[in-house]
């Protein structure tokens, strides 16, 4: 079965420094992707990054990029020089295939950042 | 439209009654989503649709929900007799590509509170 772990439930960083979301996963597919969203206070989901199980190299957005250690199972999320604007729930997902042959993405239980001015 | 859209935004029932929760997505997508997210978890998937037909219907908790999209486009979750423990936030999503990939655009989700 498919899992997404998220083990920092808060996160309070001072803006403008780095901060690392971390996130691992479990697997037994070799094909899979791997999301970061972002959901503020209105609801949404707004995509931040992918990554796919077979890109050699880890994936960038401007200020986000994504730690991924296959061997380890981890998706690290880092982003660079955080702003006021970045504080919300962040959430992990996995894209996987399902016994009916369609695509599902299976989410952590997200960690809160709070950025502090 | 520009996005997904998801009417409506917010909506309190009492124990028992029926709701419809309606979905917009984005013009020309076919594959459609509906994903639960109750406090504190993240979201959890309920159905998916490609095109008019509901392809994996397997995350649907019980037999008082159900899911259509007649023409392909506009989805309705409806809840029968609903019960405090469907109160959560219903989000859905679209996609242009058959079986999801990674484009996939979410709503601001219906938020449901069953009193």
């Amino acid at each position: 079965a498919q899992k997404i772990t998220q083990t920092q439930p808060g996160m309070f960083v001072q803006e403008k420094e780095a901060v690392t979301l971390d996130c691992t996963y479990d697997t037994s597919d070799p094909s899979y992707g791997l999301f970061w969203y972002k959901q503020p206070s209105s609801g949404e989901m707004i995509f931040l990054i992918y990554q796919g199980s077979y890109d050699q190299q880890n994936a960038t957005e401007g200020r986000y990029s994504l730690n991924f250690q296959k061997a380890r199972k981890s998706a690290n999320l880092v982003i660079s020089a955080s702003q006021l604007g970045d504080s919300a729930m962040y959430f992990c997902a996995m894209r996987y295939i399902s016994n009916f042959g369609n695509e599902k993405l299976t989410f952590g239980t997200g960690t809160r950042l709070t950025i502090i001015p | 439209g520009a996005g997904v859209s998801q009417t409506p935004s917010n909506k309190v029932t009492e124990k028992g009654k029926y709701v419809e929760l309606r979905c917009d997505p984005i013009s020309g997508h076919t594959a459609l989503y509906w994903y639960r997210q109750s406090l504190g978890q993240g979201p959890e998937f309920l159905i998916y649709f490609q095109g008019t037909g509901a392809a994996d219907d397997s995350g649907l908790p019980n037999d008082r929900f159900f899911a259509v999209r007649p023409e392909g486009s506009v989805s309705t979750l409806k809840i029968q007799r609903t019960e405090r423990g469907d109160s959560a936030v219903y989000l859905c999503a679209s996609s242009p590509i058959p079986g999801g990939g990674y484009g996939y655009t979410f709503g601001s989700g219906t938020r449901l509170t069953v009193v």
